[in-house]
């Protein structure tokens, strides 16, 4: 079984700060691992995705994350945020052998400060 | 990347009547389509699976006649809420995958209100 665990459920930076969202995954086979930001009322956008090749992942608007297999993780990171970034962000995984399901974590809320 | 469009993006319907919802992918062929449900602040519930074709794979707990998925062709999804009731209210949301690609891509959800 495949699992995926949002430790926080809150995040509040200030602009211009840091962002750190964490993520850590739970699979019996190798994952596929996704970031994606929804805005309220909206649909979800993928921000990045990990699909076995290279461990630091780059993403839309300044995101990364990198995949650690040793710790099970797939922190998100922003080195600056901005006001546009506050959303809604779900870490999800999956594998080929669960017939490509998606597994959400129950979200992150990020809140950028002035 | 690829669209998904999700068609209404809001309805509001009176109790005891059903509602259809629409996926459509606009630019591949979407052998796969997911439907999920989301309640306010929270994560999406992912509903059933259905492939082209055939019958959709509904999750545990999730009623079958009551949530009719249709996916008759390889661009089209659709999820008709049957008899409507005011907890059926919530965030529907669809995603299309094609053949070959591990990522899935969102419709902008739909906003059901039964009164």
């Amino acid at each position: 079984a495949q699992s995926v665990t949002q430790l926080d459920s809150h995040v509040s930076v200030s602009e211009g700060t840091p962002v750190l969202l964490r993520c850590n995954y739970s699979s019996s086979y190798s994952p596929s691992l996704f970031w994606y930001v929804q805005h309220p009322n909206k649909g979800l956008q993928l921000l990045l995705k990990y699909t076995s090749a290279a461990t630091l992942v780059k993403g839309i608007n300044g995101f990364e994350a990198e995949f650690k297999k040793s710790e099970t993780s797939f922190h998100l990171t922003k080195p600056s945020a901005h006001m546009s970034d506050a959303a809604e962000y779900f870490c999800v995984v999956s594998f080929t052998g669960g017939g490509n399901k998606l597994t959400f974590g129950t979200g992150t809320q990020l809140k950028v400060e002035l | 990347g690829a669209v998904v469009s999700q068609h209404p993006s809001w309805v509001i319907c009176k109790s005891g009547t059903s509602v259809k919802i629409e996926c459509r992918s606009l630019d591949f062929q979407a052998t796969t389509m997911f439907w999920y449900r989301q309640f306010p602040k929270q994560s999406l519930m992912l509903m059933a699976t259905s492939n082209e074709g055939s019958k959709a794979t509904y999750e545990q707990g999730v009623e079958k006649d009551k949530f009719l998925i249709n996916h008759a062709s390889l661009t089209l999804s659709t999820l008709t809420v049957t008899s409507a009731h005011p907890e059926d209210s919530s965030f529907y949301i669809c995603s299309a995958r094609d053949s070959q690609g591990t990522e899935a891509f969102f419709g902008q959800g739909t906003r059901l209100t039964v009164v």
